[in-house]
């Protein structure tokens, strides 16, 4: 079935630097690619999200870059902040009212003082 | 104020008891989903509705039921059948656009079996 790999599990940063978080998916139909960003204890949120026709999308201090050949796609943040540490998921799915999001397992940002 | 409301926040079942868990959303979607979450393992689909009084399974049914009679309303039960059922429980909504699409997560509800 459909599966979206996602990595590192957890990433430690420090303080305004960056932080890169990675994700592969298998299904070559796929076409909408949201990243969420879940806080201790509570539902998960969307951050951004890219389309199959776009390769790079940005707001503000994050940004997502797709790759469609590769079947890869990419969370950026920049000038990472305390608030930033969270968990967060990549995920993949096709924009039509039959398909599922797939998600990841997560990663773990720690921003470190 | 709109958005999905799961209830309990903290809920605690002995062992070989059902438990129904609530989610009510007032954002006029026709999906919604049920995703179990347990450390490292990401979000895992139970259970999910794209119109009223259908529903489709998920990834991890087993052990669980749901029904939608409502819209606004999706409830869980969490069988006595269901082997590990202690963990952290979402309920979501979405929308389709023309090409738009969001999931949107309830707070979620921590369910502890003992």
């Amino acid at each position: 079935g459909e599966n979206v790999e996602q990595h590192p599990s957890t990433l430690s940063v420090q303080e305004g630097d960056s932080a890169v978080i990675k994700c592969t998916y298998s299904d070559s139909a796929s076409n909408y690619f949201p990243w969420y960003k879940q806080e201790l204890g509570k539902g998960p949120q969307l951050i951004i999200d890219i389309r199959s026709n776009v390769g790079e999308k940005k707001d503000q201090r994050i940004a997502v870059t797709l790759n469609k050949t590769a079947k890869h796609f990419s969370l950026h943040i920049t000038e990472t902040q305390p608030e930033d540490s969270a968990v967060y998921f990549c995920a993949a799915s096709r924009v039509n009212r039959d398909d599922k999001i797939i998600f990841g397992k997560g990663t773990r940002l720690h921003i470190l003082p | 104020d709109g958005g999905i409301t799961q209830s309990p926040k903290y809920l605690f079942r002995k062992e070989g008891q059902n438990v129904t868990l609530s989610c009510e959303q007032n954002l006029n979607h026709d999906a919604m989903y049920w995703y179990r979450q347990d450390p490292g393992q990401g979000l895992r689909l139970i259970y999910y509705s794209q119109i009223v009084n259908d529903f489709q399974k998920g990834d991890i049914a087993e052990g669980y039921s749901v029904s939608r009679e409502k819209k606004e309303s999706f409830p869980l039960t969490v069988t006595s059948a269901q082997k590990n059922p202690t963990a952290f429980y979402l309920c979501a909504s979405s929308i389709w656009g023309r090409d738009h699409y969001e999931q949107y997560f309830g707070p979620g509800t921590r369910l502890t079996v003992t």
